[in-house]
């Protein structure tokens, strides 16, 4: 069965420094998103792509976060000088038309130190 | 705005007995509900989703779901609970006037005691 692989799964990094995560969605999923979840909250949503560009993100997705479809298959999650409260889980899914379910990744537990 | 609510934090039930998990939408425009479990560490996996036609959806292991308009529901439920059930319940709601994004509920945390 398809599903949606993320790299890593689990992440440290120090405050300060640029992460990227990455994301392989399902292969014929033309939508994606990236959402996140700090430990013991609900999952929110940070930010779709379709056709190459942002469709629709969130107030979370400051001018610190980004996202890229660099070759067609991957797509990441940059997040260019990360603080303490950006240690969360962070989801990738990707869904195949608009309007349908959406398959989750297994997810990228990022520490912040 | 668009939220979810899931009333129960916490649901403790016994091993072979019934589980209704509550979920209440509040949305402006015609919703597509989903219910997705989680367990510890792990991703999120799709139990069930409804979209349109029939009000009562059947999902994997042996959980449904009932959408009721009226009462702005999606209560999930399964008759016989395993305790491979145990996992933490998310309710999800999305619309297209609304560009896909799901909004989450705060989650049900699910024990089965033996």
């Amino acid at each position: 069965e398809p599903e949606v692989t993320q790299t890593p799964s689990h992440q440290v990094t120090q405050m300060g420094q640029e992460v990227i995560l990455r994301c392989v969605p399902i292969s014929n999923h033309l939508y994606f998103y990236w959402y996140r979840q700090i430990l013991g909250q609900k999952v929110e949503f940070l930010v779709s792509f379709y056709n190459n560009e942002i469709s629709e993100k969130s107030e979370i997705f400051d001018d610190q976060f980004s996202v890229e479809r660099p070759d067609g298959s991957n797509f990441t999650l940059k997040i260019r000088s990360t603080k303490l409260e950006d240690s969360a889980m962070y989801f990738c899914a990707s869904s195949e038309v608009e309007g349908t379910e959406a398959f989750f990744g297994q997810g990228t537990r990022l520490t912040v130190v | 705005a668009q939220s979810v609510t899931q009333p129960d934090i916490h649901i403790t039930v016994s091993e072979g007995a019934s589980l209704e998990l509550r979920c209440n939408y509040s949305y402006g425009a015609t919703p597509y509900l989903f219910w997705y479990v989680q367990s510890p560490g792990q991703g999120l996996q799709l139990l069930l989703k409804y979209f349109s036609g029939d009000t009562l959806v059947q999902g994997i292991k042996g959980f449904e779901a009932e959408f009721k308009r009226s009462q702005s529901s999606f209560n999930l439920r399964k008759p016989s609970v395993h305790w491979s059930d145990a996992a933490e319940y998310f309710c999800a709601v999305g619309a297209k006037e609304y560009g896909n994004k799901l909004v989450f509920g705060a989650g049900t945390i699910l024990r089965v005691k033996s």
